[in-house]
């Protein structure tokens, strides 16, 4: 059972314009996401996180909104750059403050930035 | 170096044979977790390390998995009379602690593991 769903297995824009990544979820009782982003033969680099007593986190060009009754959740690039071209994964945590913040991961949206 | 630092970064091994990987986490870093990706997955969560609490083996597939952490630094992951199907790409993070969820968590590069 995929607790973390990321439906678009690949997406394409051109620069400049905005990449929209969309992620889901199941489980009420997750509390904080993160978006991940990876190039081949690396590990996956932390981009930005939000917890679940907000809607929208904002860094830079990056911003992730947070829907909770939808139980949805996105991140927004915008000016995409060819050098966002990677896997982005979306990623959820169940235990805000508990005693472990193992987490969950989507499949990962492969993202290519056309010049 | 400054980041979380995983050895070997490639490993060939034949069917039967056990295996060691390990991470060394980013100084200070109290959390230490492992995961692993398959072909075309996400990542799966396999066990996860808090200071001198025990640790969470929940996502351990199995019990020819084990993992160690020593001094509260270095961690080996050991798997055990190796199958094909545990090849995978073993990734190690840290974070600054398990106990906050807003301390985001920083991976290595990985160790990916082909069992022949």
């Amino acid at each position: 059972d995929q607790q973390v769903k990321q439906n678009s297995p690949s997406l394409s824009v051109q620069e400049g314009r905005i990449s929209i990544l969309n992620c889901d979820y199941t489980n009420s009782m997750f509390d904080y996401f993160l978006w991940y982003k990876k190039y081949p033969a690396e590990g996956p680099t932390f981009l930005i996180s939000i917890s679940s007593i907000k809607d929208k986190n904002e860094d830079g060009r990056f911003t992730v909104f947070l829907n909770k009754s939808a139980k949805h959740l996105s991140l927004h690039i915008v000016p995409s750059q060819p050098g966002d071209s990677a896997v982005y994964f979306c990623a959820a945590s169940e235990d805000y403050g508990g005693a472990t913040n193992k987490l969950i991961f989507g499949t990962g949206t492969l993202l290519a930035v056309q010049p | 170096g400054a980041g979380v630092s995983q050895s070997p970064s490639n490993k060939v091994t034949e069917k039967g044979k056990d295996v060691e990987l390990r991470c060394d986490p980013i100084s200070g870093h109290t959390a230490l977790y492992w995961y692993r990706q398959s072909l075309g997955q996400g990542l799966e969560f396999l066990i996860y390390f808090q200071g001198n609490s025990a640790p969470d083996k929940s996502g351990l597939p199995s019990d020819r998995f084990s993992a160690e952490r020593t001094g509260g630094s270095v961690s080996t992951l050991t798997i055990q009379r190796t199958q094909q199907e545990d090849s995978a790409v073993y990734l190690c993070a840290s974070s600054a602690t398990g106990w906050d969820s807003n301390q985001p968590q920083h991976f290595g590069d990985g160790t990916r593991l082909s069992i022949l």
